[in-house]
C-alpha cells in the first residue's frame, strides 16, 4: 500500500527540548515537504525538499531543521530555538503537476 | 500578507442543496489552484485543481471556477451531502516558477463547512 507516514500521531515535549518527527514515503515521489498548521490558520511551509541531500527554507524555517539523506525519508526537527512549537505537523510528497499529497499529521504539544 | 484569502471561516448548508466556498488571491504569479479537504487531526485530502488557462473544472459534484481578473476562484458542491462536512481550503501555486516546486502551496485560511441532513 503507498502512502505517508508520519509518527508519531501526538507527541509531547517539555519546552526546550528538541524533537524529531518523522516522515516516510513509499510513492517513489522526488519532492517532499513539511507544512504546519496552527488552529484557524492555513498551512504553512517550512521546508522542503526538490531531491536528494537537498533541501530549502520555506516561509516559517526559522527553529526548524530538516534532512534528506534517502528519497524516501525526510524528517523535521523542531529546535528549542522555536518560539511556539506547539502545532500540527504535516508532511506532503509530490512527484508531478498532479497534485501534492499529505500525510495523517503530527500533533505535537509542547509543556 | 496573506496572499490566499477565504474570507468566510464557515458556511452551512442543507442536504442537497448546493454549497459555494469562495477563495481569493493577490499574486498574480499564481497559476495552479486547488482545494483540500480536511477532517480534523488528519491530513488533507486533495479534491480538485484548476490550471489558469483553464476558467472551470469538474469531477463528479465538484466543481471550480477561476475568474482571473478579478483573481476569485469557488467550489462548487452539489449536491452537498452530510459525508462533506470538513474544513475545505483554497491552495495556489507558482507552477511557472518551473523546477519541481509542485508542493510549495500557500493556502487560505480555510472554511469550515456543514451539511445538514
Amino acid at each position: 500500500d503507498g502512502g505517508i507516514t508520519q509518527s508519531p500521531k501526538y507527541l509531547f515535549r517539555k519546552e526546550g527540548q528538541n524533537v524529531t518527527l518523522s516522515c516516510e514515503q513509499n510513492l517513489n515521489h522526488d519532492a517532499m515537504y513539511w507544512y504546519r498548521q496552527d488552529p484557524g490558520q492555513g498551512l504553512r511551509l517550512i521546508y522542503y525538499s526538490q531531491i536528494v541531500n537537498d533541501f530549502q527554507k520555506g516561509d516559517i524555517a526559522e527553529g526548524y531543521s530538516v534532512s534528506r539523506e534517502k528519497k524516501e525519508s525526510f524528517p523535521l526537527t523542531v529546535t528549542s530555538a522555536q518560539k511556539n512549537p506547539t502545532a500540527f505537523y504535516l508532511c506532503a510528497s509530490s512527484k508531478s503537476f498532479d497534485g501534492i499529497f499529505f500525510g495523517p499529521g503530527t500533533r505535537l504539544t509542547v509543556l | 500578507d496573506q496572499q490566499v484569502k477565504q474570507n468566510s471561516p464557515s458556511l452551512s448548508v442543507q442536504e442537497g442543496r448546493i454549497s459555494i466556498l469562495n477563495c481569493d488571491y493577490t499574486n498574480s504569479m499564481f497559476d495552479y489552484f486547488l482545494w483540500y479537504k480536511k477532517y480534523p487531526a488528519e491530513g488533507p485530502t486533495f479534491l480538485i485543481s484548476i490550471s489558469s488557462i483553464k476558467d472551470k473544472n469538474e469531477d463528479g459534484r465538484f466543481t471550480v471556477f477561476l475568474n482571473k481578473s478579478a483573481k476569485h476562484l469557488s467550489l462548487h458542491i452539489v449536491p452537498s451531502q452530510p459525508g462533506d462536512s470538513a474544513v475545505y481550503f483554497c491552495a495556489a501555486s507558482e507552477r511557472g516558477a518551473g523546477g519541481t516546486s509542485y508542493g510549495k502551496l500557500t493556502f487560505g485560511q480555510g472554511t469550515i463547512l456543514t451539511v445538514h441532513p
